[in-house]
């Protein structure tokens, strides 16, 4: 399994640009959660899927940021316009419920370094 | 709402020394409990679990259990090597709903 997928793994930008974050969850998977991570706040929870549907996006820091989950294999987190402050580690997660009841520990991509200048 | 409480570190250790990170928890139900561990450059990932009061979970040498009575997880580990210097997050999981509640994570340093 190639575990979860992110890309791309470091991306600079400047102030005002455009920023999308991409995520291959694990296949089967039917949890999707975006998390960001910094020395100040350390790891917030952003935003999370339940197939494919945004179930808690309280933790989207402002309307700059948006995410979407067109499909069960594929969700982007964007940022327009891109601020310095908006500068870190970006972590998308996947899970799953077994038999349908039982809720698992989640599966962590390697993050996105994001830097904006 | 639920909460994770985790000692504050950083913790630097020698190397053989014993390893104890306290964390404690506050949730409605019963909660499954977890360890991750993040080194550095990575992703966070599963270091161990249990799912219900008075369960042990255990991985690679390190140990948990699920105190329901003190509310409490904590991690340990009785002989610490540098290879285990990383960050330790506790984290729960509450079966009304689908997101976990982390902890604020532990710094842990192993020196030679």
């Amino acid at each position: 399994d190639a575990g979860v997928i992110q890309s791309p793994r470091h991306e600079v930008t400047e102030m005002g640009q455009e920023v999308t974050l991409r995520c291959k969850p694990i296949s089967g998977h039917d949890y999707l959660f975006w998390y960001r991570q910094t020395m100040m706040r350390g790891l917030e929870l952003l935003i999370y899927f339940n197939n494919n549907v945004p179930i808690d996006d309280s933790g989207m820091p402002e309307d700059r940021f948006s995410a979407k989950m067109p499909n069960a294999s594929f969700s982007t987190l964007k940022i327009q316009p891109s601020e310095p402050r908006d500068s870190a580690v970006y972590f998308c997660a996947s899970s799953f419920r077994s038999g349908g009841l039982t809720y698992n520990e989640q599966f962590f991509g390697p993050g996105t370094r994001l830097t904006v200048l | 709402g639920d909460s994770v409480t985790q000692m504050e570190g950083p913790v630097t250790l020698s190397e053989e020394a014993f390893l104890t990170i306290n964390c404690t928890y506050t949730a409605t139900g019963y909660p499954s409990l977890f360890w991750y561990v993040q080194y550095p450059g990575e992703g966070l990932q599963l270091l161990l679990k249990a799912t219900k009061a008075d369960d042990k979970g255990s991985n690679k040498g390190f140990e948990a259990t699920y105190r329901k009575e003190t509310t409490s997880f904590h991690l340990e580990k009785g002989s610490v090597q540098v290879s285990d210097s990383a960050v330790y997050f506790c984290a729960l999981l509450n079966t009304n709903a689908g997101k976990s509640t982390f902890g604020d994570g532990t710094t842990l340093t192993v020196k030679p």
